[in-house]
């Protein structure tokens, strides 16, 4: 079946804790984003890649990092300097750059 | 940056009424996209504009691209309660540094009484 995964569906993250989103395609597709959607508001980009080992800031990287060391693959870590993580992140996923995205299920993130 | 203003923010109505939403944006757009997002999942794409003043259907859905480029309407016909969810327009811009980036309207939120 393609599409995109994201792992886990729940994550919690402890005061000053670095935690990883995974995000993995099997749409052959060269570009991935991550998104942030709090409640009552549209989604957010937080870093967009275009192609493997290269990736750009989105409108709030802040507190986030990505890499892109395969095409299948785009994991985002928020780390401790993301001082209100709590959100629902999405993943998706576009054949190049400027065609349609196809987003995952999603990763909800609290705070302990 | 580029703002999308959807409105309504929110719909309760009953079935079998018929629904019409839409965003503007303050600057143009080569692509208008309209997903449909059901709790704790990922956006799903329903219809995707080209061109100016494009009318597509997808069952009972209808979206439209605006003349200007600036705008977008989505009509959903004869409501049922599966069409509950959260309804996003999206503008997208070719070229530039907004290559391939998408901008994103607050969503419509809506309920369908039985």
């Amino acid at each position: 079946d393609g599409g995109i995964t994201q792992s886990p569906k729940y994550l919690f993250r402890k005061e000053g804790q670095n935690v990883t989103l995974s995000c993995e395609q099997n749409l052959n597709h060269d570009a991935m984003y991550w998104y942030r959607q709090d409640p009552g508001q549209g989604l957010r980009l937080i870093y967009y890649s275009q192609i493997v080992n290269d990736f750009q800031k989105g409108d709030i990287a802040e507190g986030y990092s990505v890499s892109r060391e395969k095409k299948e693959s785009f994991p985002l870590t928020v780390t401790s300097a993301q001082k209100n993580p709590t959100a629902f992140y999405l993943c998706a996923s576009s054949l190049a750059a400027a065609n349609i995205q196809y987003f995952g299920a999603g990763t909800r993130l609290s705070v302990l | 940056g580029q703002q999308l203003n959807q409105s309504p923010q929110s719909m309760f109505i009953q079935e079998g009424e018929d629904v019409s939403m839409n965003c503007t944006s303050s600057s143009i757009f080569n692509t208008w996209l309209w997903y449909k997002q059901e709790p704790g999942e990922g956006p799903v794409l329903l219809i995707a504009l080209y061109k100016a003043g494009e009318l597509t259907s997808n069952g009972r859905l209808t979206a439209q691209f605006g003349i200007t480029r600036k705008d977008s309407f989505l009509n959903i016909s004869a409501s049922i309660p599966s069409d509950v969810g959260i309804y996003f327009c999206a503008g997208q811009v070719a070229g530039g540094t907004s290559y391939g980036k998408l901008t994103f309207g607050q969503g419509t939120i809506l309920t369908v009484h039985p």
